[in-house]
């Protein structure tokens, strides 16, 4: 069954650091998510990408954070300068482009903790 | 916008007793309701959607959900909980063309 993929698993930075999270999206899907978990806390919604364009984001994904997609496989996540409470689990997930669906697959998650 | 609301952010139930985990929207247009699942260290694990079809949907692991219009909710059942079926569950909504949006989630225990 198709999954998506994401990189590292675990990543432990200094605060101030710059991060990248990875992530391989299911191949035919064409709308790209982050997500975020705080430990304990409920998934928090980050950013939504369609078309090579963010297509919605949430408050917390302000100017520290940004996506690309660099090539035809990969969706990343980066945090710059990172900070004591963006330590969490960040999801990744996507979607195809059927009408109703709606229903996003997810990744096993990347837990970043800063120090 | 559309949101979801899970009563109880912990329950713990017996084995092989009726676990019932609840969840109720809001939304000003036709929903998309699902429930995940996530056991300890892994990622969100699809149980069951629904999507405008039958309103009574059956997932995995014997989970199925209502989906109740004049209540607004979509609450999770089973009939008889196993062990395994310790973990978090999360309600998510989402309308067409919009991104998911999930609650706070509900941690299941289940007692030996």
């Amino acid at each position: 069954e198709p999954e998506v993929t994401q990189t590292p698993s675990h990543q432990v930075t200094q605060m101030g650091q710059e991060v990248i999270l990875r992530c391989v999206p299911i191949s035919n899907h064409l709308y790209f998510y982050w997500y975020r978990q705080i430990l304990g806390q409920k998934v928090e919604f980050l950013v939504s990408f369609y078309n090579n364009e963010i297509s919605e984001k949430s408050e917390i994904f302000d100017d520290q954070f940004s996506v690309e997609r660099p090539d035809g496989s990969n969706f990343t996540l980066k945090i710059r300068s990172t900070k004591l409470e963006d330590s969490a689990m960040y999801f990744c997930a996507s979607r195809d482009r059927e009408a109703g669906a709606n229903v996003l697959t997810f990744g096993a998650g990347s837990r970043l903790t800063v120090l | 916008a559309q949101s979801v609301t899970q009563l109880g952010s912990h329950v713990s139930v017996s084995e092989g007793a009726l676990v019932l985990l609840r969840c109720n929207y809001s939304s000003s247009v036709p929903p998309y309701l699902f429930w995940y699942v996530q056991y300890p260290n892994q990622g969100l694990q699809l149980l069951l959607k629904y999507t405008s079809a039958a309103t009574l949907v059956k997932g995995i692991n014997g989970f199925e959900a209502e989906f109740k219009k004049s209540e607004t909710s979509f609450h999770l059942t089973k009939p008889s909980a196993h062990m395994s079926d310790a973990a978090e569950y999360f309600c998510a909504v989402s309308v067409e063309n919009n991104d998911m949006r999930f609650g706070a989630g509900t941690r299941l225990t289940v007692k030996p």
